[in-house]
């Protein structure tokens, strides 16, 4: 069975704390994604990466960095977390984009991550 | 700015049918999807459109209009394992995901 692995399902951190978020798959994809889920609100692009060592901002990228050093894992780093960095992060992978534009994500269960 | 509305609870009965619309204003189309996500669960993949028309998978029907910016998920023979939040995302003119904040569908028996 496919999938895409989140290691730490729940985390508490404190204010100013270095989180690490890992996330590793298994279907060879191309492209990994993180997001974070907050109640009320769509899921929001942090960083992508379509390739080993590459990278690209989402929406959100203000206080997270990633990190892509082999194919099947994309981390997400918080340098200093903060109180409004509590959400739910997800990661999800895809196949290199075909261009038809149906490009099917397979998510991770997600990391619940609390900063207090 | 670029928008996906649909509705957030919504309640139905066992056995019976659903529709979840989903109307949205982005910045170019290239196709719509529905994802299915239990609680404490990772979203999964139910569906595609990025024509006009209905696209039927099983009890799961998806149709799209994109002259009328909608799409509804249609749900037949509700089971309670139906239970789950829905969620709908439209991919833009450059090919980036906008997604909706999810329709919570509450099934009872």
């Amino acid at each position: 069975d496919v999938k895409v692995t989140q290691s730490s399902r729940y985390l508490v951190k404190r204010t100013g704390e270095k989180v690490f978020l890992e996330c590793v798959q298994d279907m060879d994809h191309e492209n990994m994604f993180w997001y974070r889920q907050d109640p009320g609100l769509g899921l929001r692009l942090i960083y992508f990466s379509y390739d080993v060592k590459m990278k690209e901002k989402g929406d959100i990228p203000e206080g997270y960095s990633v990190s892509r050093e082999k194919k099947e894992r994309f981390s997400l780093i918080l340098e200093s977390a903060s109180t409004n960095q509590t959400s739910m992060y997800l990661c999800a992978s895809s196949p290199e984009d075909s261009g038809s534009g149906a490009n099917v994500l397979t998510f991770g269960a997600g990391s619940r991550l609390t900063v207090l | 700015g670029q928008n996906i509305d649909q509705p957030t609870e919504m309640t139905a009965t066992e056995g019976a049918i659903v529709q979840i619309n989903c109307t949205y204003q982005t910045s170019g189309f290239n196709g719509l999807f529905w994802y299915q996500q239990h609680a404490g669960e990772a979203p999964t993949f139910l569906s595609y459109n990025v024509l006009d028309g209905l696209e039927e998978k099983g009890r799961f029907s998806s149709f799209l209009s994109r002259s009328k910016g909608y799409s509804y998920l249609l749900l037949k023979e509700l089971q309670m394992k139906d239970s789950a939040s829905y969620l709908c995302a439209v991919m833009d003119s450059n090919y980036q995901l906008i997604w909706g904040a999810g329709t919570k569908l509450i099934i009872k028996p």
